[in-house]
């Protein structure tokens, strides 16, 4: 069965990046599929950050992605994550997921179970 | 500020039905694009409830339906329970940007 699983610092001071991973297990991330990043901020919705494809084409969302850069890395099985220059909005639980079918974006059939960052000096 | 609006928050007593509604417009919903719905209960990730429009993954109760008329989508929610309590999102992926794009989310309250 596949799961995803978040990593990284849970605490970004301001200006700095972001970084985390999602580590993939039960699957290959180099055999297909749109892996995505999406995020909540505390008390708020879903905002979909970005995806990339197992190829390494990557989609971002035009509101982040001056500051995004997502990066697959199929030795590892695992894609991850960086977001620049942080402030306090940035502030949420980040997700990864795995949309329904191979191909798709959006219907995130499998998610990680998240992982709260905190931007704070 | 989504492009797909949601009610804030609905409720139901159990054992009523409860709708949700997503509403787009001639650019999104209108244009032909398929939604998604997720439910995510309190403290966990969300989870998918209905893809393609319509389409419940195996393991959703045929309780959870969704459609889709014109530039909305609804999510109807029949013989509500008290676990149903939780936060209700609509996505749709906008092909010609490339974009995921989601709901601002509703709240049900299971009276």
């Amino acid at each position: 069965q596949v799961q995803l699983q978040e990593s990284g610092p849970g605490l970004v001071k301001p200006s700095e990046t972001l970084s985390l991973t999602c580590v993939v297990s039960g699957y290959s991330i180099s055999s297909g599929y749109n892996w995505g990043w999406i995020r909540q901020p505390p008390g708020k919705g879903l905002e979909w950050i970005g995806s990339i494809y197992h190829s390494g084409s990557t989609y971002y969302s035009p509101s982040l992605k001056s500051r995004v850069t997502i990066s697959v890395d199929t030795s590892k099985n695992q894609f991850s994550l960086k977001l620049s220059s942080v402030t306090a909005a940035d502030t949420a639980v980040y997700y990864c997921a795995r949309p329904r079918n191979s191909g798709w974006f959006g219907a995130f059939e499998i998610w990680g179970q998240g992982t709260m960052v905190t931007v704070s000096s | 500020q989504s492009v797909l609006t949601q009610p804030p928050s609905v409720s139901g007593a159990p054992g009523q039905r409860v709708t949700i509604s997503c509403t787009g417009s001639s650019s999104n919903i209108g244009a032909g694009y398929d939604v998604q719905w997720y439910q995510q209960l309190p403290g966990t990730a969300p989870k998918l409830l209905i893809y393609g429009n319509s389409n419940r993954p195996s393991g959703v109760p045929d309780r959870f339906s969704g459609s889709k008329s014109g530039t909305s989508a609804s999510l109807a929610i029949a013989g509500l329970q008290a676990e149903d309590e939780a936060d209700y999102y609509c996505q749709f992926y906008d092909s010609s940007l490339s974009v995921v794009v989601f709901g601002g989310g509703t709240k049900l309250t299971v009276l």
